[in-house]
C-alpha cells in the first residue's frame, strides 16, 4: 500500500512571501491532518479534514494559513504570507475514519520550511 | 483540555541493553487511545506501538512493550535488547476515542541515544 505522499519536501522563502504543500493521503483514508513542528517540539495540528469537511482548525492561524481538500482526497496546505516564525516542518497524516480502536494516523515524511 | 508530557528530553542506552521511555498524559476522557511514535532523521512518523485505555494488558510489539498506569495517567515505553537503529526521536501520543473527531495530540519527545 503506498504511503502518504507530500511535496516538496524542502522549501525556502523570504518573509512576506506564499507557500503551498502538497498531500496525497493514503486510498481510501477519510480523515486528513496537517500538523505543524518546530524544531524541538511535537507536532501541533493545524487541521483536520474528515471528507472534504473541516472537523478542527482550531489551532489554524488563519489570516495567513489556509486548507483545502477538494473531493475529499488531495489537499493543499498554504501560508500567505510567511513569517520567520512558520520555519518548520509540515507533516500530512491520514487515517481511517469511523474506526474507534484501530485507526492510527500513518504520515508522510513532511515539508520542510525555511522562511529567511 | 487534554495535554501529554514527556519529561526526558534526552536519553541514553547501550546498544542490547533496556531502556524506558516516560510518558504522562492528562484528560477527563474514559475511553481514548495512547500511542508511541517514531521519528527517525528521515522525519517521517513511525508507529511503535499503540495501547486502548480499555484494555488492562499492556501492549507489545516484539522488542516494544509498554507500562500502561491508567489510574496514575502514565504510559511509559520500554524497548529491549536496544539497537542502532532504534536511535530516534520518539514521541507519546494521546487520542481520544469518541467520533467527532480524531485529533492526536503529541508530547514534546524524547531523543534517543544507542550507543555501540
Amino acid at each position: 500500500e503506498a504511503g502518504v505522499a507530500q511535496s516538496p519536501r524542502y522549501k525556502i522563502i523570504e518573509k512576506r512571501q506564499s507557500v503551498a504543500f502538497w498531500c496525497n493521503p493514503i486510498s481510501g483514508h477519510a480523515t486528513l491532518y496537517w500538523y505543524q513542528q518546530i524544531l524541538g517540539q511535537g507536532p501541533k495540528l493545524l487541521i483536520q479534514f474528515q471528507n472534504n469537511g473541516v472537523v478542527d482548525d482550531s489551532q489554524l492561524p488563519k489570516d495567513r494559513f489556509s486548507a483545502e481538500r477538494l473531493k475529499g482526497v488531495d489537499s493543499t496546505l498554504k501560508i500567505q504570507p510567511a513569517k520567520l516564525e512558520d520555519s518548520a516542518v509540515y507533516l500530512c497524516a491520514s487515517s481511517l475514519a469511523g474506526d474507534r480502536g484501530v485507526s492510527e494516523a500513518f504520515f508522510g515524511q513532511g515539508t520542510r520550511l525555511t522562511v529567511v | 483540555a487534554q495535554t501529554v508530557t514527556q519529561s526526558q528530553p534526552e536519553m541514553s542506552v547501550q546498544e542490547a541493553e533496556t531502556v524506558t521511555l516516560s510518558c504522562t498524559y492528562d484528560t477527563s476522557e474514559s475511553d481514548y487511545y495512547l500511542f508511541w511514535y517514531k521519528q527517525p532523521p528521515s522525519r517521517q512518523m513511525i508507529l511503535v506501538i499503540r495501547q486502548e485505555a480499555y484494555k488492562q494488558q499492556n501492549a507489545t510489539e516484539n522488542r516494544f512493550s509498554v507500562n500502561f498506569q491508567k489510574a496514575a495517567k502514565s504510559f511509559s515505553l520500554k524497548i529491549s535488547d536496544s539497537q542502532l537503529g532504534d536511535a530516534a526521536m520518539y514521541f507519546c501520543a494521546y487520542r481520544r476515542g469518541n467520533t467527532g473527531g480524531f485529533k492526536t495530540i503529541f508530547g514534546a519527545g524524547t531523543r534517543l541515544f544507542v550507543k555501540a
